[in-house]
């Protein structure tokens, strides 16, 4: 198993363009997340999806949108970007059943907006 | 969701054990204990969760005192690869959102 995987690592946006963080899992997890991690600072909630066709907002949602139409898969896309924007953005899932479980964490995704 | 307190950083003597406190006073009766680390910017890491009874694993113990307000979560013997910011979080049984504070930044010095 690879686990949560992250792509691209790095990536350097000037104002105003756009792009996709992609995400994939291979364990079959239900639920996926996107937390955002600015500088000296705890993760913040962005998004997640307790299933294939279904998303919600997170604590901080404004700027991003998602879509989850597989279950491996959960892309994150930054329409707009702004400096605000600039963060190390990970990705991560669980299996929620009867009892709670962990989270795996991918790698995490370093974008610089310029 | 009840809300953690955690000392901002600590040290540590590699092969020595780290006790690492939690306060959660608030927390309610349907509510977890989980630990997770971050090692130098990675993404993080699992390390264990318990509801009210001590839970071990091949990584750490966690100690839930009786009243369930606070814990300590125990490295028996840390290693310089310990080094890690360490993040006590409280969540509910069916509220998957994890939400971190600012964590404990643990240094383990040989």
């Amino acid at each position: 198993n690879a686990g949560v995987t992250q792509t691209p690592k790095f990536r350097i946006l000037k104002i105003g363009q756009s792009m996709t963080l992609q995400c994939t899992q291979d364990m079959n997890h239900n639920y996926m997340y996107w937390y955002r991690q600015d500088p000296g600072m705890g993760l913040k909630l962005i998004y997640y999806s307790v299933g294939a066709g279904i998303t919600d907002k997170g604590e901080v949602p404004n700027g991003y949108n998602v879509s989850r139409s597989t279950t491996e898969d959960f892309p994150l896309r930054l329409e707009l970007a702004a400096p605000s924007q600039t963060s190390v953005y990970f990705c991560a899932s669980s299996y929620e059943g009867k009892l709670p479980t962990e989270a795996f964490f991918g790698q995490g995704t370093r974008l610089t907006v310029v | 969701d009840a809300k953690t307190t955690q000392p901002t950083s600590m040290d540590c003597a590699e092969g020595r054990a780290a006790n690492l406190p939690c306060n959660h006073s608030t927390i309610s009766g349907n509510e977890y204990v989980y630990w997770y680390r971050q090692i130098h910017s990675q993404g993080p890491q699992y390390i264990i969760h318990g509801l009210k009874n001590n839970e071990t694993n091949e990584m750490a113990s966690l100690i839930i005192t009786e009243d369930r307000k606070s814990s300590t979560l125990i490295l028996p013997h840390a290693t310089l690869r310990d080094t890690a910011v360490y993040y006590c979080i409280v969540r509910l049984r069916n509220d998957y959102k994890l939400s971190f504070g600012a964590g404990t930044t643990v240094t383990v010095r040989a």
